[in-house]
């Protein structure tokens, strides 16, 4: 079955820090990849997508490529903000030819940026 | 635009009653919406899928009789947890699927409701 792994939080980081969030993925369809974000208290938020080998989804300087090769799909984000504390999730949907599929998440990554 | 609703945002309950989940997206009409649950500290976990106008598909291990689910129109989906026992006590999701180009979907998540079952 399909299945997402996404590194253990949290992570703590300075201001202005680099960032990197791995995930992996196994799936046996054609996934896309996908990074939502949930702020305390807050419902999940999509954050970027990626649809297929080599593209890159980006927004609010966050970037992740779809790495085919790796089965990758990690999330950067050169300059953090301490508003960026939040947990992330990396997820895929696994379209098999009959529309997709519900997702299917990694754990959640708990980020917290320190001022 | 792509906005999903959910109510009541918490609910306390006894054990025994039956309680009911509003999930509704408001500017776009939905005929898959999904629900899920989440655990303290850990990941949401597919529970089934709500199709409009037809039966839901439950995942493997949720019951179906115990979580019910009506997707009455292409605006609206209703969980009803029922006979409620204190383990059912979680945070319950659920989001409406919006069709994009080239057969590539993205979900759009409601802000989640906290149930605890006393």
């Amino acid at each position: 079955g399909d299945s997402v792994t996404q590194m253990e939080g949290p992570v703590t980081l300075s201001e202005e820090a680099f960032l990197t969030i791995n995930c992996t993925y196994t799936a046996t369809g054609y996934p896309s990849l996908f990074w939502y974000v949930q702020y305390p208290g807050e419902g999940l938020q999509l954050l970027l997508k990626a649809t297929k080998a080599d593209d890159k989804g980006s927004n609010k300087g966050f970037e992740a490529t779809y790495r085919k090769e790796t089965t990758s799909f990690h999330l950067e984000k050169g300059s953090v903000q301490v508003s960026d504390s939040a947990v992330y999730f990396c997820a895929l949907s696994d379209w098999k030819g009959g529309g997709a599929d519900g997702l299917t998440f990694g754990k959640g990554t708990h980020l917290i940026i320190q001022p | 635009g792509a906005v999903v609703s959910q109510h009541p945002s918490r609910v306390i309950c006894k054990s025994g009653t039956s309680v009911k989940i509003e999930c509704r997206s408001l500017d776009f009409q939905a005929t898959t919406m999904f629900w899920y649950r989440q655990f303290p500290k850990q990941s949401l976990m597919l529970m089934a899928t709500s199709n409009e106008g037809s039966k839901a598909t439950y995942e493997q291990g949720v019951e179906k009789d115990k979580f019910l689910i009506n997707h009455a129109s292409l605006t609206l989906s209703t969980l009803t947890v029922t006979s409620a026992h204190p383990e059912d006590s979680s945070f319950y999701i659920c989001s409406a699927r919006l069709p994009g180009w080239g057969g590539v979907d993205t979900q759009y998540f409601g802000p989640g409701t906290r149930l605890t079952v006393l």
